[in-house]
């Protein structure tokens, strides 16, 4: 199957530094997006990733390691809207994404 | 950037009764696009493929014949839910590829339509 696991929930302090985790099996890969999901919303693209190394984009950063199937996107200076659901997709050979369960992330002051 | 909209943005409908849902790429052509399914916390499970112009290809365990998707054009993909049951309440996301761009691996989401089945 093509499984994708990630956290379900975690929790962080306004400002401080976070990192979700996501692995996923390797054969086919063809790409790992995250996404910002709040509730309620439709997600919203945060990054993509299809070679190995990390992608920055302000506050965010995304890491891939391909042969090790692993992912983790970095969140700084942690402020409280970032409080969501965190998903990580893949994409195997074809067009299509398979999303993890999500990873719940609620920001305290 | 690319936009797609869902209409409605939600529905309640009484049971045995079918809805349908729009997905429309507004300012750029999808010859994908994608429905997904997301019940309260958990993650969307893609429910089919829709290309334009043939047959939607189904993810396994989603029934066809209740969930009927048609892509007629290359802006509109429509999502029925036929005989309608209070299980199939959720929300219902669509999401569509770019044709040929460079970010053609990105999809570009709908806001949702939340449908809830009385």
């Amino acid at each position: 199957g093509q499984n994708i696991d990630q956290p379900t929930e975690m929790t962080a302090t306004e400002g401080a530094i976070v990192q979700i985790n996501c692995t996923y099996q390797t054969s086919g890969f063809n790409g790992l997006f995250w996404y910002q999901q709040h509730a309620g919303e439709a997600p919203t693209f945060l990054s993509y990733n299809v070679l190995d190394g990390l992608e920055e984009k302000g506050r965010f950063s995304s890491f891939l390691s391909r042969s090790k199937g692993y992912s983790y996107l970095l969140l700084k200076e942690l402020q409280m809207k970032d409080s969501a659901s965190y998903l990580c997709a893949v994409r195997w050979n074809t067009d299509k994404l398979i999303f993890g369960t999500g990873t719940r992330l609620q920001v305290f002051p | 950037g690319a936009v797609v909209s869902q209409h409605p943005s939600w529905v309640i409908c009484k049971s045995g009764t079918s809805v349908k849902i729009e997905c429309r790429s507004l300012d750029f052509q999808a010859t994908t696009m994608f429905w997904y399914r997301q019940f309260p916390k958990q993650s969307l499970m893609l429910m089919a493929t829709s290309n334009e112009g043939s047959k939607a290809t189904y993810e396994q365990g989603v029934e066809k014949d209740k969930f009927l998707i048609n892509h007629a054009s290359l802006t509109l993909s429509t999502l029925t839910v036929t005989s309608a049951h209070p299980e199939d309440s959720s929300f219902y996301i669509c999401s569509a590829r770019v044709v040929g761009g460079d970010s053609s691996y990105e999809q570009y989401f709908g806001p949702g339509t939340r449908l809830t089945v009385t």
